[in-house]
């Protein structure tokens, strides 16, 4: 009963290329979207979010891509760089209730130079 | 400006102990929320707290876990008679209000269970 899903545990990418990171949410009250970045043997940091008024929000390398009909939401990075490796969390939100975030597996980006 | 700190990071326990995991928050955070990763999963939500009062524990076991955030001192999550099903990295994570906690909550670094 998985309200957020990613599908891919892994992906690996060369330096440089692109990386795209994919998400699937079964509720569509889901209003909130973010993504969360965690490094081995650290906590989750905040990447980047988007509102379901919005398809589309960039900030620097990262740019997060959102499609309500097919509730489906993605992160790309351009360009990937080494450092980006790590593990991403597609988290959903729905604000009129707790604001709570619901979180998927993560999938771990391995980005080789 | 310290961040969330957890401690221990790393905690070992046998089968029937009790496990305590400690949480302070950033300075000026009085929300806190505690996590559960278990291997090859997300992170679980397991409860919500504001100094003295438990918000939100949907997602805490109803049984052998509790949760505490004092007036004074860390948040506290307490694991009685530990199974090994409890094995997992707990996140407590901070922010300074609820309505604009979905991009603020900042985690701590986790504590990583163990039980033999």
């Amino acid at each position: 009963d998985q309200q957020v899903k990613q599908n891919s545990p892994s992906l690996s990418v060369q330096e440089g290329r692109i990386s795209i990171l994919n998400c699937d949410y079964t509720n569509s009250m889901f209003d909130y979207f973010l993504w969360y970045k965690k490094y081995p043997a650290e906590g989750p940091t905040f990447l980047i979010s988007i509102s379901s008024i919005k398809d589309k929000n960039e900030d620097g390398r990262f740019t997060v891509f959102l499609n309500k009909s097919a509730k489906h939401l993605s992160l790309h990075i351009v360009p990937s760089q080494p450092g980006d490796s790590a593990v991403y969390f597609c988290a959903a939100i729905l604000s009129g209730g707790s604001y709570i975030p619901t979180f998927g597996r993560g999938t771990s980006l391995i980005v080789h130079p | 400006n310290a961040g969330v700190m957890q401690n221990p990071r790393h905690l070992v326990r046998r089968r029937g102990q009790e496990a305590r995991l400690r949480c302070s928050p950033m300075k000026g955070h009085s929300h806190v929320y505690w996590y559960r990763q278990l291997p090859e999963e997300g992170l679980k939500f397991m409860v919500y707290l504001q100094k003295e009062n438990i918000i939100d524990e949907s997602g805490m076991p109803k049984e052998r876990f509790s949760a505490e955030f004092p007036k004074e001192g860390p948040s506290i999550l307490r694991i009685q008679q530990v199974v090994r099903g409890d094995s997992a990295a707990y996140f407590c994570a901070s922010s300074r209000s609820v309505r604009s906690s979905y991009n603020e909550q900042f985690f701590g670094p986790g504590t990583r269970l163990t039980v033999l």
